[in-house]
């Protein structure tokens, strides 16, 4: 199975902040990584595709880069309803794999 | 629009099976794979498997092969996922979600279901 990671862990930062957070495969998945969103007690919520493809109706602030093993979700400036934990998921091959999730936590 | 509507929470005994379900509306169903993803408790979200739902074929992660099965009634637009021998650690939230493009990014989820092991 192709093993997804991701640091940091968890992050607090203020509203306006530019938050990175990192993904990496075991081996290249070329570009068939997508990002989640989820917050407690709801559904998880697609932001990026194929590494950096915005999902429809998701707000510009967030970004994808990456390819092949390592990738990036980029929020700009951190807004109070960013407050969630963050997945990446492949699906270059079955299982589908998720990373362990980053937590960011608004200051 | 698209919706995905999960049938309710369940408690079980170690041992039983369980049977969820996932009505899909608002799009062509057998147009979309539609995906399996489980969240325990303080947990992550791990993937269980996906259906075809126009031919019925199932692939499911190997941690999951042999004891749970995905299947659709086409007539009624709904997927299931059943789990048998439910262990106490298979207690979580059960989420349906569709897969769409060669990528199979998980666009529209349904609300989940909370499957309770418990005896």
């Amino acid at each position: 199975d192709i093993q997804m990671t991701q640091s940091p862990s968890s992050l607090s930062a203020s509203i306006g902040d530019r938050l990175t957070i990192t993904c990496r495969a075991t081996q290249s998945i070329t570009s068939y990584l997508n990002w989640y969103q989820h917050k407690p007690g709801k559904a998880p919520k697609l932001l990026i595709y194929a590494a950096s493809s915005l999902q429809s109706g998701v707000p510009s602030r967030f970004s994808g880069s990456g390819s092949g093993t390592d990738f990036t979700l980029t929020i700009s400036s951190l807004q109070p309803e960013d407050l969630a934990t963050y997945y990446c998921q492949q699906t270059y091959r079955t299982p589908f794999t998720f990373g362990p999730g980053t937590r960011v936590d608004i200051k | 629009q698209v919706q995905l509507v999960q049938s309710g929470a369940e408690v079980k005994k170690p041992g039983a099976s369980v049977k969820v379900s996932c009505k899909a509306s608002g799009y062509t169903f057998t147009g979309y794979y539609i995906h399996w993803v489980r969240q325990a408790p303080g947990q992550g979200l791990e993937w269980l498997g996906w259906i075809n739902p126009n031919t019925d074929g199932a692939t499911y992660a190997q941690k999951f092969q042999g004891w749970v099965s995905m299947t659709r009634d086409t007539s009624i637009t709904t997927v299931y996922m059943e789990m048998s021998r439910l262990k106490f650690d298979d207690t979580a939230v059960y989420f349906c979600a569709r897969g769409v493009g060669s990528g199979s990014r998980l666009d529209f989820w349904g609300q989940g279901t909370l499957v309770t092991v418990s005896s």
